[in-house]
Protein backbone atom coordinates (compact mmCIF):
# COMPACT_ATOMS: atom_id res chain seq x y z
CA UNK A 1 0.00 0.00 0.00
CA UNK A 2 1.14 3.80 -1.01
CA UNK A 3 2.08 5.79 1.71
CA UNK A 4 1.01 9.31 1.89
CA UNK A 5 2.61 11.41 -0.56
CA UNK A 6 3.11 15.34 -0.61
CA UNK A 7 4.85 17.70 -3.53
CA UNK A 8 6.54 19.28 -4.30
CA UNK A 9 9.05 18.41 -1.80
CA UNK A 10 11.02 21.58 -1.56
CA UNK A 11 9.65 25.21 -2.39
CA UNK A 12 11.50 28.32 -2.25
CA UNK A 13 9.59 31.59 -2.49
CA UNK A 14 9.97 35.66 -1.47
CA UNK A 15 7.87 37.55 0.53
CA UNK A 16 4.37 37.95 -0.77
CA UNK A 17 4.24 35.59 -2.59
CA UNK A 18 1.52 32.49 -2.48
CA UNK A 19 2.53 28.83 -2.26
CA UNK A 20 0.07 25.64 -2.81
CA UNK A 21 1.14 22.75 -1.45
CA UNK A 22 -0.59 18.98 -2.12
CA UNK A 23 -1.35 16.38 -0.26
CA UNK A 24 -2.34 12.59 -1.77
CA UNK A 25 -3.08 10.32 1.68
CA UNK A 26 -3.28 6.12 1.59
CA UNK A 27 -5.76 4.78 -0.34
CA UNK A 28 -8.80 4.50 1.83
CA UNK A 29 -8.37 7.27 4.09
CA UNK A 30 -10.95 10.00 4.10
CA UNK A 31 -9.20 12.24 6.52
CA UNK A 32 -6.25 14.67 6.06
CA UNK A 33 -4.16 16.68 8.50
CA UNK A 34 -1.85 19.46 7.80
CA UNK A 35 0.56 20.23 10.30
CA UNK A 36 3.63 22.58 10.44
CA UNK A 37 6.36 21.94 12.15
CA UNK A 38 9.46 24.68 13.15
CA UNK A 39 12.30 24.12 15.28
CA UNK A 40 11.20 26.64 18.38
CA UNK A 41 7.23 25.56 17.95
CA UNK A 42 7.17 22.08 17.24
CA UNK A 43 4.36 20.17 15.24
CA UNK A 44 1.14 22.76 14.97
CA UNK A 45 -2.06 21.80 13.65
CA UNK A 46 -3.39 23.50 11.11
CA UNK A 47 -6.51 22.31 9.82
CA UNK A 48 -8.12 18.83 9.40
CA UNK A 49 -10.52 17.82 6.26
CA UNK A 50 -12.68 14.97 5.76
CA UNK A 51 -14.66 14.30 3.15
CA UNK A 52 -14.28 17.37 1.47
CA UNK A 53 -14.97 19.24 4.43
CA UNK A 54 -13.18 21.66 7.14
CA UNK A 55 -13.64 19.44 10.46
CA UNK A 56 -10.89 21.19 12.73
CA UNK A 57 -8.91 24.18 12.43
CA UNK A 58 -5.76 24.90 14.41
CA UNK A 59 -5.12 28.96 15.44
CA UNK A 60 -2.97 29.77 12.51
CA UNK A 61 -4.00 33.62 10.50
CA UNK A 62 -6.52 33.09 7.36
CA UNK A 63 -3.87 33.23 4.94
CA UNK A 64 -3.48 29.06 5.59
CA UNK A 65 -6.36 27.55 3.80
CA UNK A 66 -6.80 24.29 2.42
CA UNK A 67 -9.51 22.15 0.68
CA UNK A 68 -10.00 18.45 -0.02
CA UNK A 69 -11.09 16.59 -3.21
CA UNK A 70 -13.41 14.25 -3.75
CA UNK A 71 -10.73 11.67 -4.21
CA UNK A 72 -9.28 12.82 -0.74
CA UNK A 73 -6.15 14.34 -1.80
CA UNK A 74 -5.77 17.54 0.01
CA UNK A 75 -4.22 20.98 -0.93
CA UNK A 76 -2.99 24.06 1.58
CA UNK A 77 -2.70 27.54 0.52
CA UNK A 78 -0.21 29.70 2.08
CA UNK A 79 -0.92 33.22 1.05
CA UNK A 80 0.80 36.71 1.01
CA UNK A 81 3.92 34.63 2.52
CA UNK A 82 6.04 36.03 5.43
CA UNK A 83 9.49 35.26 6.59
CA UNK A 84 8.09 33.39 9.26
CA UNK A 85 6.12 30.40 7.02
CA UNK A 86 9.34 29.26 7.14
CA UNK A 87 8.52 25.62 8.27
CA UNK A 88 8.80 21.74 6.96
CA UNK A 89 4.44 21.53 6.12
CA UNK A 90 3.52 17.99 6.91
CA UNK A 91 0.24 16.12 6.30
CA UNK A 92 -1.12 13.19 7.69
CA UNK A 93 -3.90 10.84 6.52
CA UNK A 94 -5.97 8.29 8.49
CA UNK A 95 -9.36 7.29 8.35
CA UNK A 96 -11.17 9.76 10.13
CA UNK A 97 -13.22 7.70 12.82
CA UNK A 98 -14.08 9.87 16.12
CA UNK A 99 -14.21 7.67 19.40
CA UNK A 100 -11.80 5.58 21.16
CA UNK A 101 -10.61 3.33 18.28
CA UNK A 102 -6.36 2.95 18.40
CA UNK A 103 -6.88 1.98 14.54
CA UNK A 104 -7.14 5.58 13.57
CA UNK A 105 -3.51 6.42 13.50
CA UNK A 106 -2.50 9.53 11.73
CA UNK A 107 0.31 8.61 8.70
CA UNK A 108 2.96 11.03 7.91
CA UNK A 109 4.14 12.15 4.75
CA UNK A 110 7.52 13.13 3.87
CA UNK A 111 6.84 16.79 4.12
CA UNK A 112 7.27 19.99 2.27
CA UNK A 113 10.24 22.59 3.03
CA UNK A 114 9.23 25.88 2.30
CA UNK A 115 11.69 28.70 2.65
CA UNK A 116 10.73 32.19 2.51
CA UNK A 117 13.00 34.82 1.97
CA UNK B 1 0.33 25.55 30.85
CA UNK B 2 1.17 23.20 27.74
CA UNK B 3 -1.78 19.99 26.96
CA UNK B 4 1.38 17.48 25.87
CA UNK B 5 4.76 18.44 27.81
CA UNK B 6 7.41 16.36 27.28
CA UNK B 7 11.09 16.56 27.89
CA UNK B 8 13.19 18.30 25.49
CA UNK B 9 16.28 16.12 26.58
CA UNK B 10 19.15 15.56 24.84
CA UNK B 11 18.36 12.10 26.58
CA UNK B 12 21.54 10.26 26.62
CA UNK B 13 21.97 6.52 26.96
CA UNK B 14 24.90 3.74 26.32
CA UNK B 15 24.15 1.15 23.63
CA UNK B 16 22.07 -1.57 25.19
CA UNK B 17 20.64 0.21 28.26
CA UNK B 18 16.76 0.84 28.19
CA UNK B 19 15.74 4.39 27.35
CA UNK B 20 13.01 5.76 29.08
CA UNK B 21 10.70 8.36 27.85
CA UNK B 22 7.59 10.14 29.30
CA UNK B 23 5.05 12.33 28.46
CA UNK B 24 2.50 14.18 30.28
CA UNK B 25 -0.68 15.67 29.27
CA UNK B 26 -3.74 18.08 30.85
CA UNK B 27 -6.63 17.22 29.21
CA UNK B 28 -8.46 13.95 30.79
CA UNK B 29 -10.73 13.16 28.11
CA UNK B 30 -8.07 12.12 25.80
CA UNK B 31 -8.41 9.03 24.41
CA UNK B 32 -5.27 7.79 22.33
CA UNK B 33 -1.88 8.43 22.83
CA UNK B 34 0.61 7.76 20.51
CA UNK B 35 4.52 7.82 20.24
CA UNK B 36 6.29 8.71 16.96
CA UNK B 37 9.96 8.76 16.15
CA UNK B 38 11.68 11.35 13.81
CA UNK B 39 14.48 11.62 12.58
CA UNK B 40 16.65 14.68 11.77
CA UNK B 41 15.50 15.88 8.59
CA UNK B 42 12.35 13.47 8.13
CA UNK B 43 8.98 12.98 8.81
CA UNK B 44 7.42 11.36 11.91
CA UNK B 45 6.84 8.05 11.56
CA UNK B 46 4.53 6.23 14.14
CA UNK B 47 6.07 3.68 16.39
CA UNK B 48 2.65 2.95 18.42
CA UNK B 49 -0.10 3.44 20.19
CA UNK B 50 -1.96 2.70 23.59
CA UNK B 51 -5.49 3.74 24.74
CA UNK B 52 -5.66 1.56 27.86
CA UNK B 53 -4.09 1.50 30.74
CA UNK B 54 -1.24 -0.51 31.63
CA UNK B 55 1.27 -1.66 28.98
CA UNK B 56 1.45 -2.41 25.47
CA UNK B 57 4.46 -4.03 24.19
CA UNK B 58 5.61 -4.26 20.44
CA UNK B 59 9.17 -5.56 20.14
CA UNK B 60 11.95 -3.60 21.54
CA UNK B 61 9.35 -1.31 22.29
CA UNK B 62 6.86 -0.86 25.60
CA UNK B 63 4.32 1.67 26.10
CA UNK B 64 2.73 2.49 29.45
CA UNK B 65 -0.26 4.44 29.84
CA UNK B 66 -1.92 5.70 33.35
CA UNK B 67 -4.77 7.62 33.35
CA UNK B 68 -5.37 8.55 36.39
CA UNK B 69 -1.77 10.02 36.77
CA UNK B 70 -2.13 11.54 32.89
CA UNK B 71 1.02 10.11 31.71
CA UNK B 72 2.51 8.09 29.19
CA UNK B 73 5.62 6.74 28.56
CA UNK B 74 7.74 4.68 25.90
CA UNK B 75 10.88 2.20 27.04
CA UNK B 76 12.86 1.15 24.47
CA UNK B 77 14.87 -1.94 25.27
CA UNK B 78 18.13 -2.84 24.12
CA UNK B 79 18.91 0.89 22.56
CA UNK B 80 20.67 1.20 19.16
CA UNK B 81 22.45 3.90 17.89
CA UNK B 82 20.10 3.29 15.27
CA UNK B 83 17.36 4.36 17.92
CA UNK B 84 18.88 7.94 18.14
CA UNK B 85 16.10 10.36 17.18
CA UNK B 86 13.14 12.77 18.68
CA UNK B 87 10.16 10.93 20.04
CA UNK B 88 7.37 12.92 19.62
CA UNK B 89 4.18 11.92 21.99
CA UNK B 90 0.84 12.57 20.59
CA UNK B 91 -2.34 12.71 22.16
CA UNK B 92 -5.96 12.15 20.55
CA UNK B 93 -8.95 14.29 22.28
CA UNK B 94 -12.31 14.53 21.91
CA UNK B 95 -12.69 18.74 20.92
CA UNK B 96 -15.77 19.01 18.62
CA UNK B 97 -14.89 16.29 16.60
CA UNK B 98 -11.12 14.95 17.50
CA UNK B 99 -8.06 16.14 17.35
CA UNK B 100 -4.02 14.97 17.48
CA UNK B 101 -1.94 17.35 19.95
CA UNK B 102 1.97 16.87 19.83
CA UNK B 103 4.35 17.43 22.33
CA UNK B 104 7.48 19.13 21.47
CA UNK B 105 9.49 15.92 21.44
CA UNK B 106 12.16 14.35 22.99
CA UNK B 107 16.05 14.03 21.52
CA UNK B 108 17.43 10.42 22.56
CA UNK B 109 20.93 9.96 21.95
CA UNK B 110 22.39 6.66 22.43
CA UNK B 111 26.14 6.00 22.57
CA UNK B 112 27.75 2.85 21.12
Amino acid sequence: KAGVTQTPRYLIKTRGQQVTLSCSPISGHRSVSWYQQTPGQGLQFLFEYFSETQRNKGNFPGRFSGRQFSNSRSEMNVSTLELGDSALYLCASSLGLAGLSGTDTQYFGPGTRLTVL
Amino acid sequence: QKEVEQNSGPLSVPEGAIASLNCTYSDRGSQSFFWYRQYSGKSPELIMFIYSNGDKEDGRFTAQLNKASQYVSLLIRDSQPSDSATYLCAVKKLSGTYKYIFGTGTRLKVLA
